[in-house]
Order: C-alpha cells, then structure tokens, then sequence
C-alpha cells in the first residue's frame, strides 16, 4: 500500500537558518508528492508538489526534488523566518485517489 | 482562501447525537473528499465523491454517511457520536480524478463531542 514517513518534530530553528524536513514514501507505481502546510487555526494549503520523477517542486523559497531512486521528497530552504513557523505534511496521491498524509511536522522559528 | 467553503466551523455536541457538515467545492471542481484530522490518528481520508457519485471509500466508520448534490456540494453525516469522534473535519476539491491534481482544503469545521 501508499504510506508517507516523515521526520517528527518539533524542529526549532533560529530565524534565517537552513531548514530540511525529510519525507519518504512508499508506494506502487509513479505516484505525485506533495508538500501542504498548516498555520495555526486554519486550512491546508499546497505548499508545492511534483509529478515525476526529478521534478523540483518549490514555492516561497521552499524546495523539494522528486527522488525516486531513494524514495524521497525532502523539504528545504535556505534561510526560514518567524512567518514559516506551521505544520508541514508529505503527502502522495497515487491513481486519482486520495492522498496520503505523514504524520506532520511542527517547525517552531525563532527570532 | 482556497474558494473551498466549509460550515459550520465549530460544532459542539453530546454523545449519541447526529450532524451534519457542509461542503462547497470550488468553482469548477466535481471531486469532493472528506478528511479526518486528530491529534492520534494524524490526517485520515473518508470518503471520495466525483460528479455525485461515491468514488473511494477510506477509514470511514459506519456510523458515517457522505452524499454529493447535484449543485456538487457535499455532506457528511455523523451519527450515534462518540467523544473519540471529536476531531478536526476537512473537505478538500479537486477539478477531477488525475492524481496531479491539487486538492483544495476548506478551513475545516472542528468538531467537539462532550
């Protein structure tokens, strides 16, 4: 079956530092990967994804690459602020079905 | 905002009680999905709709009931409630069924059984 493995949290990191959250899954075929995120109090909102394999997905200064060699979907970027502080979810869809969350994970920045 | 409407956002009832919570897709949407999210199971998928009809099935109990109207919003039924069913209930649109396709979340209506 589809699962997603996430790194648990809490991350705490200083304002402007290198955030990587590791993401892998598992899964039969060529399934898309997404990264959502949560702000306290609200919705999910896509954060970005990748379709196949070697795809970079990024948004507001985050990256993730499709490995599928390595199974992998890390999250990164280069320097977080205050704002970045959420939950962020791996998640894949496999066959138009639903997706398939991690656990989260909470990142805590600090000033 | 994801154009994804959800109401009510909070409901708070007693044990062996039924609800109903709404859904409005987006604009143009016909999949409609049902999520489950709390603190011990994490985020948990429901139920699938796509253009009014049942398309997957998730961790869904029995005691829950889904339909999509032919306006393409949706409803999720709770009945005979449990205090473990106190959780955080998503709907979430998508334009079809491909599985590139983004998922829109609502805001969410948090649920509390007392």
């Amino acid at each position: 079956g589809n699962s997603v493995t996430q790194m648990e949290g809490p991350v705490t990191l200083s304002e402007e530092a290198f955030l990587t959250i590791n993401c892998t899954y598992t899964a039969t075929g060529y399934p898309s990967l997404f990264w959502y995120v949560q702000y306290p109090g609200e919705g999910l909102q896509l954060l970005l994804k990748a379709t196949k394999a070697d795809d970079k997905g990024s948004n507001k200064g985050f990256e993730a690459t499709y490995r599928k060699e390595t199974t992998s979907f890390h999250l990164e970027k280069g320097s977080v602020q205050v704002s970045d502080s959420a939950v962020y979810f791996c998640a894949l869809s496999n066959s138009g079905y639903a997706l398939n969350f991690g656990k989260g994970t909470s990142l805590l920045v600090t000033p | 905002d994801s154009g994804v409407t959800q109401t009510p956002k909070h409901l708070i009832t007693a044990t062996g009680q039924r609800v109903t919570l709404r859904c409005s897709p987006r604009s143009g949407d016909l999949s409609v999905y049902w999520y489950q999210q709390s603190l011990d199971q994490g985020l948990q998928f429901l139920i699938q709709y796509y253009n009014g009809e049942e398309r997957a099935k998730g961790n869904i109990l029995e005691r829950f009931s889904a339909q999509q109207f032919p306006d393409l919003h949706s409803e999720l039924n709770l009945s005979s409630l449990e205090l473990g069913d106190s959780a955080l209930y998503f709907c979430a649109s998508s334009v079809g069924t491909r599985e590139e396709e983004t998922q829109y979340f609502g805001p969410g209506t948090r649920l509390l059984v007392l």
